[in-house]
């Protein structure tokens, strides 16, 4: 299986920040990627597919970058509601894989 | 879009459960579904996924031969049959919504997740 690793995996910010998120694979999986928001008791929310296609209704703060093996995920000013923690995950084979997540704190 | 997952319980070691997600809001035969979980203290790990005629499944390699992922589109229903559980298998079960109709893509809708323990 492809293993992706993010980092950091605890991340401490403050209201209007920028903030980038990494998320690498262990080997190219193209553009195959999409990052999730989540929060405690709720569902996973698809934020962004093919690496940087924003899914509908997702605020424009939030954009993904990358291709092969590095993917970047950045919210340009954090807003109150995107304390949370987020995870990447890969698509280039049927065995989907994803990373550890990391935690975004307040600071 | 709704998912409701439903069926986890507290169940000893060796035995089994049958996991269930009710659908709606969208076409259920459509898209392919699949079942992934969170165990205490872990990442996430895609377990089963089904095409959306259901002619199609796959496994991951922790479950095959012991789970079997199905579906009923005239109920809009996604089921995972779970024998011979092990401790490991103890998680947060998901049902999350493929983006088409083979699960090979990213998952554009979750449910909430539903409990399953495995403990004597």
């Amino acid at each position: 299986d492809i293993q992706m690793t993010q980092s950091p995996s605890t991340l401490s910010a403050s209201v209007g920040d920028r903030v980038t998120i990494t998320c690498r694979a262990s080997q190219s999986i193209s553009r195959w990627l999409a990052w999730y928001q989540e929060k405690p008791g709720k569902a996973p929310k698809l934020l962004i597919y093919k690496a940087s296609t924003l899914e509908t209704g997702v605020p424009s703060r939030f954009s993904g970058s990358g291709s092969g093996t590095e993917f970047t995920l950045t919210i340009s000013s954090l807003q109150p509601d995107d304390f949370a923690t987020y995870f990447c995950q890969q698509y280039n084979t049927y065995s989907r894989t994803f990373g550890q997540g990391t935690k975004l704190e307040i600071k | 879009v709704q998912l409701v997952e439903s069926g986890g319980d507290l169940v000893q070691p060796g035995g089994s459960l049958r996991l269930s997600c009710a659908a709606s809001g969208f076409s259920f035969s459509s898209f392919a579904m699949n079942w992934v979980r969170r165990a205490p203290g872990k990442g996430l790990e895609w377990v089963a996924g089904i095409s959306g005629s259901g002619s199609s499944t796959y496994y991951s390699d922790s479950v095959k031969g012991r789970f079997t992922i199905s579906r009923d589109n005239s109920e809009n229903t996604l089921f995972l049959q779970m024998n011979s559980l092990t401790v490991e298998d103890a998680a947060l079960y998901y049902c999350a919504k493929d983006s088409w109709e083979f699960p090979e893509y990213y998952f554009d809708c979750w449910g909430q997740g539903t409990l399953v323990t495995v403990s004597s």
